[in-house]
């Protein structure tokens, strides 16, 4: 049982650049989202989804996209990287979204020079 | 909007002693409350959660959290740390009307042997 698979776990980019980051999840949770954890910030939450074909906005958005176009898949997309982006990623999914556990993903490490 | 406070970035303890970690959170409606736990290098892993009934939560572990409505706190405890404890303890909160669920900026637990 896979459970939240995160792609890549590390990855460096250049200022500027665009990139994605895979989640998916083989529990058919519904609920999905992307924290962002920095030193000190704990965990911010970036986007989050109810289901296939609703997203929305956590608590620091800006700079990022998401879709959700199946149950499984949910990417996270930087359009244009910048040295404030350079982070730890983590994908959760949960069956409950409002009173289940989040199961979450092994983190994907993101270098923006 | 909802919030969470963990007043102590960091705590040292004795293996075999107790310990109590802080978590005070806003939260306009009834909370739904969690603690995770995170060892170096992974993902979170859920300790305990709150939803409503008895405010003495048992998790796994041999770990426990109290919630007190009238102090808007959550705090963690366990009777004997063990070496293995050492980790990063986040509390996050959640609630009816939200899907949100929001983490605090965590508190790291070192353990002497």
């Amino acid at each position: 049982n896979a459970g939240v698979t995160q792609t890549p776990k590390f990855q460096v980019l250049k200022t500027g650049q665009s990139m994605t980051l895979q989640c998916a999840q083989d529990m058919n949770h519904e609920y999905m989202s992307w924290y962002r954890q920095d030193p000190g910030m704990g965990l911010r939450l970036i986007h989050y989804s109810v289901g296939a074909g609703i997203t929305d906005q956590g608590e620091v958005p800006n700079g990022y996209n998401v879709s959700r176009s199946t149950t499984e898949d949910f990417p996270l997309r930087l359009l244009s990287a910048a040295p404030s982006q350079t982070s730890v990623y983590f994908c959760a999914s949960s069956y409950g979204h409002r009173t289940g556990e989040l199961f979450f993903g092994e983190g994907s490490r993101l270098t923006v020079l | 909007a909802q919030s969470v406070t963990q007043p102590d970035i960091h705590i040292t303890v004795s293996e075999g002693a107790s310990l109590e970690l802080r978590c005070n959170y806003s939260y306009g409606a009834t909370p739904y409350l969690f603690w995770y736990v995170q060892s170096p290098g992974q993902g979170l892993q859920l300790l305990l959660k709150y939803f409503s009934g008895d405010t003495l939560v048992q998790g796994i572990k041999g770990f426990e959290a109290e919630f007190k409505r009238s102090q808007s706190s959550f705090n963690l405890r366990k009777p004997s740390v063990h070496w293995s404890d050492a980790a990063e303890y986040f509390c996050a909160v959640g609630g009816g009307d939200t899907d949100k669920l929001i983490f605090g900026t965590g508190t790291r637990l070192q353990v002497f042997p």
